[in-house]
């Protein structure tokens, strides 16, 4: 079947403007999460969330980043005022709850979405 | 805090070759660690992991070994082959704690010389 896409896959902002990048997960997958990756290094946890409800957005780096999943399947993060630091790879991951008594952490990730701030 | 480390930058193996990639971590909470492998403009790609109630994974050329007590895991790529060439990185998570997120690694990236 499909695997997680992300749109766009490249998007150049000027600093101040808004973006939003566009999460569609694997069909069915309950979780949904997001990481930014600078470059040359690991991807970082921003939030996450399981259908529709948002569990956890402790890494979200600022107020000017949002994220929603209002109908428990596509997922947005929004990043408002953009700065040259928000200049990374936004990954969006999927995960089914298969083995939920064992959690395991298997994330299926998208090829991601490449922002560069100017 | 890098919590996640893995200090080998780079690593380049001849084809056939054992291709070995290590990863450090410091929380003890971690209890499921995973292996990703990344090619270029391509997203993470998952490619083997390992419950702390374990301490030996094998699914055909690639075996990840965990070393509790040393807070260690290594992954083993036998024999290495072209394809295998990409940027790997390890990742760890504490969910049995509740603690869904993926913490990685800075990522090590392997050459494999033909």
């Amino acid at each position: 079947g499909a695997g997680v896409s992300q749109s766009p896959r490249y998007k150049v902002a000027k600093r101040g403007q808004d973006v939003a990048l566009r999460c569609d997960p694997i069909s069915g997958h309950v979780s949904l999460f997001w990481y930014q990756q600078a470059l040359g290094q690991g991807p970082e946890f921003l939030t996450y969330f399981q259908n529709e409800a948002q569990l956890d957005k402790s890494g979200l780096p600022s107020d000017r980043f949002f994220a929603e999943r209002p109908e428990g399947s596509v997922s947005t993060l929004k990043i408002q005022r953009t700065q040259q630091e928000d200049s990374a790879v936004y990954l969006c991951a999927s995960r089914d709850v298969t083995g939920w008594i064992l959690r395991r952490e298997t994330q299926y990730f998208g090829p991601g979405t490449r922002l560069l701030v100017l | 805090d890098q919590q996640v480390k893995q200090n080998s930058p780079s690593l380049s193996v001849q084809e056939g070759r054992i291709s070995i990639l290590n990863c450090d971590y410091t929380n003890s909470m971690f209890d499921y660690f995973l292996w990703y492998k990344k090619y270029p403009a391509e997203g993470p790609t998952f490619l083997i992991s390992i419950s702390s109630i374990k301490d030996k994974n094998e699914d055909g050329r690639f075996t990840v070994f965990l070393n509790k007590s040393a807070k260690h895991l290594s992954l083993h790529i036998v024999p290495s082959q072209p394809g295998d060439s990409a940027v790997y990185f390890c990742a760890a998570s504490d969910v049995l704690y509740g603690n869904e997120k993926l913490t990685f690694g800075t990522g090590t990236r392997l050459t494999i010389i033909p």
